[in-house]
């Protein structure tokens, strides 16, 4: 089956800095990827879309420039939080659709993000 | 737009017995995706089971089948002969058909089962 790896699985970081999550699809190439941002024990939040070669299309609410997204590439999604702060710690997870499975998301394992 | 309903936050289940999980969904549309997706406490989601609305056969996936009702937007999820390793939170999804693989899932705010022993 498809699979989509995220790196890194759990990161730390201090407030101010930025910190980069890289989303790949390592057996199909990703014409879309989305960015998700789940709390504890809530459902997933939709922040983007990316298609691969433009802009990314974000949703009510999320800043643009707080969270920069990047599909640079047909197996590479890569999401920015700058200036991160402590609300901004969070479990991101990043899915893909593209090849024969167009109908499918495949998602990646989730990247736990602790901002001190 | 498009909304995923599910009522109940928690349900349980004794191992080798059934359950039901529901969910309820709005939309205009007439043809469009809809999905259960199991996530274990690694948090990786796993899709559990699909169902295209053009359908009319219930989806079955060994122990998981839905009852699929597009009259009443209603997509519950049976799992028969649960297992311990079923204890997770479950999503609902919905996904339009026509605007292909761009579609984003909207989901609904999950359930958590848990399975006794």
């Amino acid at each position: 089956g498809a699979v989509v790896s995220q790196h890194p699985s759990r990161v730390i970081c201090k407030s101010g800095t930025s910190v980069k999550i890289e989303c790949r699809s390592l057996d199909f190439q990703a014409t879309t990827m989305f960015w998700y941002r789940q709390f504890p024990k809530q459902s997933l939040m939709l922040m983007a879309t990316s298609n691969e070669g433009s802009k990314a299309t974000y949703e009510q609410g999320v800043e643009k420039d707080k969270f920069l997204i990047n599909h640079a590439s047909l197996t590479l999604s890569t999401l920015t939080v700058t200036s991160a702060h402590p609300e901004d710690s969070s479990f991101y997870i990043c899915s893909a659709t593209g090849g024969i499975s167009y109908n499918e998301q495949f998602f990646g394992p989730g990247t736990r993000l602790t901002v001190l | 737009a498009q909304t995923v309903t599910q009522s109940q936050p928690e349900m349980s289940v004794q191992e080798a017995e059934t359950v039901t999980l529901s969910c309820t969904y709005d939309t205009s549309e007439s043809d469009y995706y809809l999905f259960w997706y199991k996530q274990p406490p690694s948090r990786q989601m796993i899709l559990v089971i699909r169902q295209e609305a053009y359908k009319q056969q219930n989806a079955t996936e060994n122990r998981f089948s839905v009852n699929f009702q597009k009259a009443a937007k209603s997509f519950s999820l049976k799992i028969s002969d649960s297992q311990l390793g079923d204890a997770a939170m479950y999503f609902c999804a919905y996904r339009s058909f026509y605007t292909g693989a761009n579609s984003k899932l909207t989901f609904g705010k999950g359930i958590t089962l848990s399975v006794r022993p």
